[in-house]
């Protein structure tokens, strides 16, 4: 049973550089979000899905893009990486029951480091 | 927007003892979710407990148990037999209930440590 697979585990990025995050679950779950979690500052949202087609921003969107054609995956782009992107990226899944949003599954995370 | 609040940034116990992390969290509606999740060292978040607001009794998972005090917007988390696997970042979150589609609000973390 996979459940919320985050690839890579690791990344080191020069300034500017591009790269996508990547995320796929297999629960058939209608909702996905990305968060990033810096030492001090718990886990802030950045974008979120609650179904293919779907995305809306969370607290900080700002050089993130996302999209979601399929139910299973929700990449997340960095277009042009800076410094203050240095940071743990944790996927999230959860289905979306007749009371909202239920237990959010998460992935293992992806350290990224912008040099 | 709702903010939650972990005034504690790091906390430690003794091995077998018990221990009460606080949470906070700032709202103006009736109905809500509130969470604890833990992070161990190996980084993968688990969901401890839930708690529905409109709920009166306090949520319990074996040695895990919350008081919820609603009009305090109170949401601590209580450990008891604190044991060695319980050292971790432990999460407080948010969700309302007005729309299932809210995303949840996470506080920043408190750590606990377990002393043998």
């Amino acid at each position: 049973n996979a459940g919320v697979t985050q690839t890579p585990k690791f990344q080191v990025l020069k300034t500017g550089q591009s790269m996508t995050l990547q995320c796929a679950q297999d629960m058939n779950h209608e909702y996905m979000s990305w968060y990033r979690q810096d030492p001090g500052m718990g886990l802030r949202l950045i974008h979120y899905s609650v179904g293919a087609g779907i995305t809306d921003q969370g607290e900080v969107p700002n050089g993130y893009n996302v999209s979601r054609s399929t139910t299973e995956d929700f990449p997340l782009r960095l277009l042009s990486a800076a410094p203050s992107q240095t940071s743990v990226y944790f996927c999230a899944s959860s289905s979306i029951t007749t009371g909202g949003i239920g237990k959010l599954f998460f992935g293992s995370g992806t350290q990224l480091s912008v040099l | 927007a709702q903010t939650v609040t972990q005034s504690q940034p790091e906390m430690s116990v003794q091995e077998a003892e018990t221990v009460t992390l606080s949470c906070t969290y700032d709202t103006s509606e009736s109905d809500y979710y509130l969470f604890w999740y833990k992070q161990p060292p190996s980084r993968q978040m688990i969901l401890v407990i839930r708690q529905e607001a409109y709920k009166q009794q306090n949520a319990t998972e074996n040695r895990f148990s919350v008081n919820f005090q609603k009009a305090a917007k109170s949401f601590s988390l209580k450990i008891s037999d604190s044991q060695l696997g319980d050292a971790a970042m432990y999460f407080c979150a948010y969700r309302s209930a007005s729309s299932g589609n809210t995303p949840l609000v996470f506080g920043k973390g408190t750590r606990l440590s377990v002393i043998a």
